[in-house]
């Protein structure tokens, strides 16, 4: 079956260090990838997604890039504010539709002034 | 409705009692899922729906968990005879069929098993 497996948390890094979190699937074909997050005490939202191989989905300054020949989708962000701690999930969507979705552990982020 | 809505949003039930949480998704939304999320821990999947369907219901924890859904709309989740280890919260999630469309989160149902 499908799987995702994220970097196991917590991270804990400083106000404008260098954020990633590493992301592999394992699926047939080709998934759909996103990146949800929650905010403490909210519910998760969509972060950013990519539906295709080599593409690249971006918010907030944010960034993750489709990689097929690792089956990655690793989340990076240059310099990660207080305001980004959050617990983060890797997921994917097969690329049948009705497909059930599979999502990661979750990484929990904590940025420190 | 504009989002996924779940109700309660708070629940405080006593140990042996059955609850009932209420999800309803996007209109249109054809998948369902229910997941449970414990304090400080990851995402915990309990059953996804395809219409009023459940082709994969493998993440109930016991048979004292069972959801159903109507209309391809409302679902219940169902919880008897609750135990302590059920206090979490309950996510509910809806997404049309396209695999390129994203998943939409309610703001969970909050049971505390006393």
């Amino acid at each position: 079956g499908n799987s995702v497996t994220q970097m196991e948390g917590p991270v804990t890094l400083s106000e404008e260090a260098f954020l990633t979190i590493n992301c592999t699937y394992t699926a047939t074909g080709y998934p759909s990838l996103f990146w949800y997050v929650q905010y403490p005490g909210e519910g998760l939202q969509l972060l950013l997604k990519a539906t295709k191989a080599d593409d690249k989905g971006s918010n907030k300054g944010f960034e993750a890039t489709y990689r097929k020949e690792t089956t990655s989708f690793h989340l990076e962000k240059g310099s990660v504010q207080v305001s980004d701690s959050a617990v983060y999930f890797c997921a994917l969507t097969p690329n049948t539709n009705a497909g059930k979705s599979t999502f990661g552990d979750g990484t929990t982020l904590t940025v420190k002034p | 409705g504009a989002g996924v809505s779940q109700s309660p949003s708070n629940k405080v039930t006593e140990k042996g009692k059955d609850v009932e949480l209420r999800c309803d998704p996007i209109s249109g939304h054809t998948a369902l899922y229910w997941y449970r999320q414990r304090l400080g821990q990851g995402l915990e999947f309990l059953i996804y729906f395809q219409g009023n369907s459940a082709p994969d219901k493998s993440g109930l924890p016991s048979d004292r968990f069972s959801a159903e859904r109507t209309g391809e709309s409302v679902s219940t989740l169902t919880i008897q005879r609750t135990q302590q280890e059920d206090s979490a919260v309950y996510l509910c999630a809806s997404s049309s069929d396209r695999a390129t469309n994203t998943i939409y989160f309610g703001e969970g149902s909050w049971l505390t098993v006393v």
